[in-house]
This record gives C-alpha cells, sequence and structure tokens, in this order.
C-alpha cells in the first residue's frame, strides 16, 4: 500500500510562473520529509527537506509547505525555469531509517 | 558529487541467471540503501545498510539479497532472476546537510529476458 502519493503524474507550466508540485501521505509517524529532482538516465538529487516540526521551508526559489494535519506537503518553484523540467519525488521518513517515495510527477516548463 | 559509483551501468541477463549488482561509496556513509525505479511505483526500497554486516529489509525485499562487509561496498544480489525484476536500480547513501538526505547514485538498467 502507498503510503506516499503523488496523484497528478504530470505538470505543465510557463516559464516565470509558479509550479506546484502536491505529495499526501498517510503515515502520522513520518518525521521528515523531502523532494527530489531526476533527471532521465541520472540518479535523484536531493532539492529541500522539511521537518514535521516546521510547516514552510525555502531555499532560493524552492518552498516546500507542510501540512500536518491534511497529511500534505507542496513544492513551490518560483519563478519556473526550463531548467527545471524534470521529474519531481516526494519522499517521507520516520526516524530516519527508511524512506518511502511517491511515484513522481513529471514536471515540464515551457520557454 | 557525493562519491556513489554503480556497476554494471547496464547488464542484460536470462531468467534464472543469479546477478550481483555493485555499490561503491567513497564518503564512509553508515546508511546505504537499494531502490528500483519503476513506472507507476516511483521509487521503493529493497533492502538497507547501517553498517558493516548489519542490513534490514525494505518493502520489496523478495527476491533479493545483499551484502556488506566493508563500509565503502553494498552488493545486491538476485539469486535467480525473474523478467518481473527488470528494472532501473538506484544505489543511495546518507549525508549532507542532514543525516536524513540521500545522496544517489547513477543507477543499473537491469533487463532480464
Amino acid at each position: 500500500d502507498q503510503q506516499v502519493k503523488q496523484n497528478s503524474p504530470s505538470l505543465s507550466v510557463q516559464e516565470g510562473r509558479i509550479s506546484i508540485l502536491n505529495c499526501d501521505y498517510t503515515n502520522s509517524m513520518f518525521d521528515y520529509f523531502l523532494w527530489y529532482k531526476k533527471y532521465p538516465a541520472e540518479g535523484p538529487t536531493f532539492l529541500i527537506s522539511i521537518s514535521s516540526i516546521k510547516d514552510k521551508n525555502e531555499d532560493g526559489r524552492f518552498t516546500v509547505f507542510l501540512n500536518k494535519s491534511a497529511k500534505h506537503l507542496s513544492l513551490h518553484i518560483v519563478p519556473s525555469q526550463p531548467g527545471d523540467s524534470a521529474v519531481y519525488f516526494c519522499a517521507a521518513s520516520a526516524f530516519g531509517n527508511q524512506f518511502y517515495f511517491g511515484t513522481g510527477t513529471s514536471l515540464t516548463v515551457i520557454p | 558529487d557525493a562519491g556513489i559509483t554503480q556497476s554494471p551501468r547496464h547488464k542484460v541477463t536470462e531468467t534464472g541467471t543469479p546477478v550481483t549488482l555493485r555499490c561503491h561509496q567513497t564518503e564512509n556513509h553508515r546508511y546505504m540503501y537499494w531502490y528500483r525505479q519503476d513506472p507507476g511505483h516511483g521509487l521503493r526500497l529493497i533492502h538497507y545498510s547501517y553498517g558493516v554486516k548489519d542490513t534490514d529489509k525494505g518493502e520489496v525485499s523478495d527476491g533479493y539479497s545483499v551484502s556488506r562487509s566493508k563500509t565503502e561496498d553494498f552488493l545486491l544480489t538476485l539469486e535467480s532472476a525473474t523478467s518481473s525484476q527488470t528494472s532501473v536500480y538506484f544505489c543511495a547513501i546518507n549525508g549532507g546537510r542532514s543525516y536524513n538526505e540521500q545522496f544517489f547514485g547513477p543507477g543499473t538498467r537491469l533487463t532480464v529476458l
């Protein structure tokens, strides 16, 4: 049973606009959440993370929001750039040992 | 780059043959992981290791075994490969600014005919 879900397989956004990628989880024991970016034929690369004690974390153009009551997190990319076109995975862990990944959202930023 | 290599990068094999994939790290990290990536499933954890000779199962461990005799090497073995094990396999280590951040290797594309 999928504990981390990304219900949108794909998303297209115009360059310069905001990209919002969503992720839902079911396990209330998850205490750390991460976003990864993946280009074809490469391994995923870490993008940004958030602890369950926070509700927002920013790093440059990337912001992750966590809504614990809704068991929902989102990644905002502003402004979106063509180089952001990739597959984005959210992931969650409980106590840092095992990581559970979503199925990914393919983002296309249109120039 | 986090200093993770995987070998081989590509492999084609036949059903029923044993296959071993190798992950090598130069970062001296304690935790190492093996994932498989499949369309519609994202990344799923096969096995992980929290030290030399210390390993544990992930969510899709059936048909796979692992070994870690040295800190730097984590081996994934398919004792008798099946077509359902055709996938892209990624190794990862923990590290970075937080122990929770994982660095991934470049992946191994395995095809079982």
